[in-house]
This record gives C-alpha cells, sequence and structure tokens, in this order.
C-alpha cells in the first residue's frame, strides 16, 4: 500500500516561511492526486486549509499557500504567525474513490 | 449553514457493539459523500471510508475493510459508524467529515466522538 509521507516536524520563527511538503513512498505526486491541507489544533477537530492543490478554504489567509514542488505537494505559510503552531495534515486521491492521510507535520513557531 | 452533529462519547467493553452518529443539516445530505476519519491517542488522522447517501456507495480504506460498517439513513440525514465486535485498539477519536466530490477534500467536519473500549 502506497504511503504519503510528510515530515514529522518543523520550526519555523515568527515571521519566517515555512514550506512543508507532501509525498509518496513510491512515485510523484502532481495534481491529478488533488491534494488537500488540513491544520489541527490540540483537542479540536481539523480545519480545511487548501484543496485541489492550490485553492485556499473560506477564510483561510493568503499567507497560506499551495504547490506541486518537484514530486511532492507543498504548503507554504508565509510570516508565520504563533496561532499557526498547529498538525499539518496532507491529504491524496488514490483513486476509486479512496483517499490518505499523511502522517502528519508537527509545526513549532518559536 | 452547514452541520455535522456527532453522537455523544462511548465507553464499551471488548467484544461489545457500538453504532456512532453524523447528522448533517444545512445542505442536500444526499448530493454529498460522507467520511470517516480516526484519530487514535496522540496518533494522526486515518482515512476510513466514505458513504454517498443518495445511493449508499460505500468505498473503504484497505486498512479498514471488513472492520468497521460505513451506512446511512438518507430519511434522517445520518450516517453512521459501526462495530459488531470492539476491540482495545479500537479507543480513538472519530470524525466525520462532507466531501467535495468524489475525488475531492473534505470541506465540513463533525466535532468528534470518542470511543473509549476497556474491560
Amino acid at each position: 500500500q502506497t504511503v504519503v509521507t510528510q515530515e514529522p516536524s518543523f520550526s519555523v520563527s515568527p515571521g519566517g516561511t515555512v514550506t512543508l511538503t507532501c509525498g509518496l513512498s513510491s512515485g510523484s505526486v502532481s495534481t491529478s492526486y488533488y491534494p488537500s491541507w488540513y491544520q489541527q489544533t490540540p483537542g479540536q477537530a481539523p480545519r480545511t486549509l487548501m484543496y485541489s492543490t492550490n485553492t485556499r478554504s473560506s477564510g483561510v489567509p493568503d499567507r497560506f499557500s499551495g504547490s506541486i514542488l518537484g514530486n511532492k505537494a507543498a504548503l507554504t505559510i508565509t510570516g508565520a504567525q504563533a496561532d499557526d503552531e498547529s498538525d499539518y495534515y496532507c491529504v491524496l486521491y488514490m483513486g476509486s474513490g479512496i483517499s490518505v492521510f499523511g502522517g502528519g507535520t508537527k509545526l513549532t513557531v518559536l | 449553514e452547514v452541520q455535522l452533529v456527532q453522537s455523544g462519547a462511548e465507553v464499551k467493553k471488548p467484544g461489545e457493539s457500538l453504532k456512532i452518529s453524523c447528522k448533517g443539516s444545512g445542505y442536500s445530505f444526499t448530493s454529498y459523500w460522507i467520511g470517516w476519519v480516526r484519530q487514535m491517542p496522540g496518533k494522526g488522522l486515518e482515512w476510513m471510508g466514505i458513504i454517498y447517501p443518495g445511493d449508499s456507495d460505500t468505498r473503504y480504506s484497505p486498512s479498514f475493510q471488513g472492520q468497521v460498517t460505513i451506512s446511512a439513513d438518507k430519511s434522517i440525514s445520518t450516517a453512521y459508524l459501526q462495530w459488531s465486535s470492539l476491540k482495545a485498539s479500537d479507543t480513538a477519536m472519530y470524525y466525520c467529515a462532507r466531501r467535495d466530490g468524489y475525488n475531492g477534500y473534505f470541506d465540513y467536519w463533525g466535532q468528534g466522538t470518542l470511543v473509549t473500549v476497556s474491560s
């Protein structure tokens, strides 16, 4: 079974820029995988950030952006803020209606 | 306003059965897929499966096929996740979410249902 890979953890300084990635254990991610991104803070339900690679969900600030970088999907946060400290998950569509979550990235802002 | 409201926390013993629910409102329930997501304590999100309430078409992640059953009652705009024989390893938070399209993303989320299985 294909595994969706994410960095386990990342750190960014307040005001800095960070790019989180979402890859495949075998193969390259393209727009055909319809990458989406979710943010989750402890004790809360996930919040949808991005879908179809680079479309921001309603209410998501434009400092969040999505793209394909090389062979991975990417979520870039520009001008990181303290309340961006969260877990971030990507989802890739695998076909036949099935999608898979990545393992998640714990982002620290300090 | 789109809302997904899940049933309350459950405490069960191993071997018992359980059915948790997710009631949708504020949109056409039969026109969107509903999915279920597991989060074990301290762990990440896991995609379990989806159902299209309009015709009950259901798709399962291979990891969850045969382990749970997803169903829906469109007459009351409610989706379900059920177990016939719970294990301690089923202890987790379970989220339902609305899916935008067959290959789409989850756009609205329920608040989660905590299931605890312990003898």
